[in-house]
């Protein structure tokens, strides 16, 4: 079955505690994405990737890392995460950068006390 | 970069009845138009989209059309049922050095039986 999948679904941690949100998708996309939902702000791109090893900045970066080490992997890490980065995370990939529909994976609920 | 306005934010009709959502960009050289419908606690889907070569695009109830000159677009449901209840996103998307993606703050369609 073609998916795109996060792990964990939720979770809960303090801030300044390193951690990573896994994304994997199966259906050898090229580009990959993350975002932040937030109520009454939609969906932010924090950051997306073309390609293995090709990454680029969103439109919120701030406090977030990526790699694109193998196309089916995208791990968003957040290094010191602050209470302000609680939010739900959704990981989208498409087959290629101009193919452009995305699909989303189920998302990861993120809280920082 | 880019900034994608949506309104109404919520929206409420009666069964049958039609819906629309507009939203308006600022930038010319966005070129790609998806919208998503996003169920409580699910992962946003597409629905429909349309690039900036077309003015119109029609797939059964849905239909997008887009003002390339006013840098607008809009959403129209016909004929509309108590599964379209969702909340909906539109999306502009900015090739830029690779494809940001800009989305609107959500409108709430609620359909009353």
């Amino acid at each position: 079955e073609a998916q795109v999948t996060q792990n964990p679904r939720y979770l809960i941690t303090v801030t300044g505690k390193k951690l990573t949100v896994t994304c994997s998708q199966n259906m050898n996309h090229e580009y990959m994405s993350w975002y932040r939902q937030d109520p009454g702000l939609g969906l932010r791109q924090i950051y997306y990737s073309m390609n293995v090893e090709v990454t680029d900045k969103g439109d919120v970066p701030e406090g977030y890392k990526v790699s694109r080490k193998e196309k089916r992997n995208f791990p968003l890490i957040l290094e010191s995460p602050s209470p302000n980065q609680t939010s739900l995370y959704f990981c989208a990939s498409s087959r290629t950068v101009h193919s452009y529909e995305q699909y989303f994976g189920p998302g990861t609920r993120l809280t920082v006390t | 970069g880019e900034n994608v306005e949506q309104h109404p934010s919520t929206l409420s009709v009666q069964e049958g009845d039609s819906a629309v959502i507009k939203c308006t960009y600022s930038d010319s050289a966005s070129n790609y138009f998806p919208w998503y419908k996003q169920e409580l606690g699910k992962r946003p889907q597409l629905i429909i989209d349309i690039r900036s070569n077309v003015g119109e695009k029609k797939d059964q109830r849905i239909a997008v059309t887009l003002n390339k000159t006013a840098k607008h677009f809009s959403l129209h449901i016909t004929e509309t049922q108590p599964e379209d209840s969702a909340v909906y996103f539109c999306a502009a998307s900015l090739p830029l050095t690779g494809n940001q993606f800009y989305f609107g703050t959500g409108t709430s369609l609620t359909v009353i039986p």
